[in-house]
């Protein structure tokens, strides 16, 4: 079964600081990995999309890695703001056609002042 | 710049009424979907849709069904609404062309079923 999980569940730093999220997925056969943003009562926003032979990509302060051998991805943050406190979900996609993806369950970021 | 919109950001309905979800995208986008989201369990898909008037199943499609007349518009219905469906309902949709099919989603509809 394709399975997508995501550590910590949850994180607080303070404001300025790094932080790196993890993802693990057992998706097979692979086509690609997102990172999603997700503000609270808002919908999803891409972040990142790595298909199988990327293994960095960057947007602004957001740099997602990718490790297709070890099927481990992580999303690092630089310099955090406050405005970063959000839902962060990966979501893994399948080669079956009409994009069936695999959605990890999120780690909830809070970045404290 | 894409846009996916949904007729509600809040929708409070009671136990057995019928309800209707929207979901408008103005991307011409081939691909349509309906995701429930609640705590602790991540994003669940409940209808896709590929094409005009076809539509597949997801992972919980029970207690749902979907109508896509338009390429446009895809809606989801609960025929007979009950307190489990109480839920943020997340709509998206994608192209069909290129590798990634990466999926728009809409602002979310916060239902509440009393």
């Amino acid at each position: 079964k394709n399975q997508v999980e995501q550590s910590p569940q949850s994180l607080i730093i303070l404001e300025g600081k790094n932080c790196t999220l993890q993802c693990n997925y057992t998706v097979s056969p692979f086509s690609n990995l997102r990172w999603y943003k997700q503000d609270t009562g808002r919908g999803p926003v891409s972040l990142t999309i790595m298909t199988f032979s990327e293994n960095t990509k960057s947007n602004g302060r957001y740099t997602a890695t990718l490790d297709a051998d070890t099927k481990q991805s992580s999303l690092h943050i630089t310099a955090s703001q406050l405005s970063d406190s959000a839902s962060y979900i990966c979501v893994v996609s399948a080669l079956s056609g009409y994009s069936t993806l695999t959605f990890g369950k999120g780690t909830m970021l809070l970045v404290s002042p | 710049d894409v846009k996916v919109t949904q007729s509600s950001r809040y929708l409070v309905k009671r136990t057995g009424e019928k309800v209707f979800l929207e979901c408008v995208q103005d991307m011409d986008h081939e691909n349509m979907f309906w995701y429930r989201q609640d705590p602790g369990l991540g994003l669940r898909l409940i209808y896709f849709s590929y094409d005009v008037k076809m539509k597949e199943k997801g992972d919980i499609p029970e207690g749902y069904s979907v109508s896509r007349e338009k390429k446009e518009r895809f809606s989801l219905i609960l025929e007979s609404a009950s307190t489990n469906q109480t839920s943020m309902y997340l709509c998206a949709s994608s192209s069909s062309a290129g590798a990634t099919y990466e999926q728009y989603f809409g602002p979310g509809t916060r239902l509440t079923v009393t």
